[in-house]
C-alpha cells in the first residue's frame, strides 16, 4: 500500500494568514493527488483533484502543487469557514490511500 | 447533479453483519465507480472498496476476507456487507462516486455503525 503522511498533524492561524500543508507518498504517485476539506460532523468535501486542479465551486484561496512523492496545498488568506481537517489521498495505485489529516483551528 | 443517500442498521453486535446500501440520484450511474469509505470516531479516512455498474469490485486488502459490494443497476443502487464485525469497526460509513481519476467527489450523508457486544 502506498502511506500518505501529513505535516502538520494540526496548527493554529488567523484569519488572513498563509497556510500551507504538506503530504508525502512513500512512492511516486506522479499527480494523483486530491485534497479534501471535512468539518466536524460533516461529509468530506473535494477541493483539489490531480494535484493542482480546482474542483468547481471552490474558491480559489485554496490552491495545490506538487507532483511525484511531495505535494502542497496552501490556503492564500484563511478565512472563518476554513478552520476544517484536510486530508490528501492519492489515486495512483490501489487501494486508495488518505493520509491521516491536518487539523486547521484558530489561533 | 448527483446526489448520493445512503441508510442501513446503525447498531450491531459483535459478529454480526453490516449492511448498508447507497442510492445514486441524477448523472451516469454507469460512468463512476461506487465506493464505501468510513471513518472510525476521531480518526481518519479508509476506503473498503469499489463496484463499477457491471458488478466488477476491488476491495481493500486490509478487509477483503469481510467484506463484499453488489449492485443493482435497475436501481441505481449499491450496497456493502461487512461479516463478523467487531467493536473496532464501529465507524461512519459513507458511500461515495469516483470517476476513472480515482477522487471522489460525490458523496452520501454517512451513517454511523456502532458495534457493541
Amino acid at each position: 500500500d502506498i502511506q500518505m503522511t501529513q505535516s502538520p498533524s494540526s496548527l493554529s492561524a488567523s484569519v488572513g494568514d498563509r497556510v500551507t500543508i504538506t503530504c508525502r507518498a512513500s512512492q511516486s504517485i506522479s499527480r494523483y493527488l486530491n485534497w479534501y476539506q471535512q468539518k466536524p460532523g460533516i461529509t468530506p468535501k473535494l477541493l483539489i483533484f490531480a494535484a493542482s486542479s480546482l474542483q468547481s465551486g471552490v474558491p480559489s484561496r485554496f490552491s495545490g502543487s506538487g507532483s511525484g512523492t511531495d505535494f502542497t496545498l496552501t490556503i492564500s488568506s484563511l478565512q472563518p469557514e476554513d478552520f476544517a481537517t484536510y486530508y490528501c489521498q492519492q489515486s495512483y495505485s490501489s487501494p486508495w490511500t488518505f493520509g491521516q489529516g491536518t487539523k486547521v483551528d484558530i489561533k | 447533479q448527483v446526489q448520493l443517500q445512503q441508510w442501513g442498521a446503525g447498531l450491531l453486535k459483535t459478529s454480526e453483519t453490516l449492511s448498508l446500501t447507497c442510492a445514486v440520484y441524477g448523472g451516469s450511474f454507469r460512468g463512476y465507480y461506487w465506493n464505501w469509505i468510513r471513518q472510525p470516531p476521531g480518526e481518519g479516512l479508509e476506503w473498503i472498496g469499489e463496484i463499477n455498474h457491471s458488478g466488477s469490485t476491488n476491495y481493500n486488502p486490509s478487509l477483503e476476507s469481510r467484506v463484499g459490494i453488489s449492485v443493482d443497476t435497475s436501481k441505481n443502487q449499491f450496497s456493502l456487507k461487512l461479516r463478523s464485525v467487531t467493536a473496532a469497526d464501529t465507524a461512519v460509513y459513507y458511500c461515495a462516486g469516483s470517476g476513472a481519476s480515482g477522487f471522489f467527489d460525490y458523496w452520501g450523508q454517512g451513517t454511523l455503525v456502532t458495534v457493541s457486544s
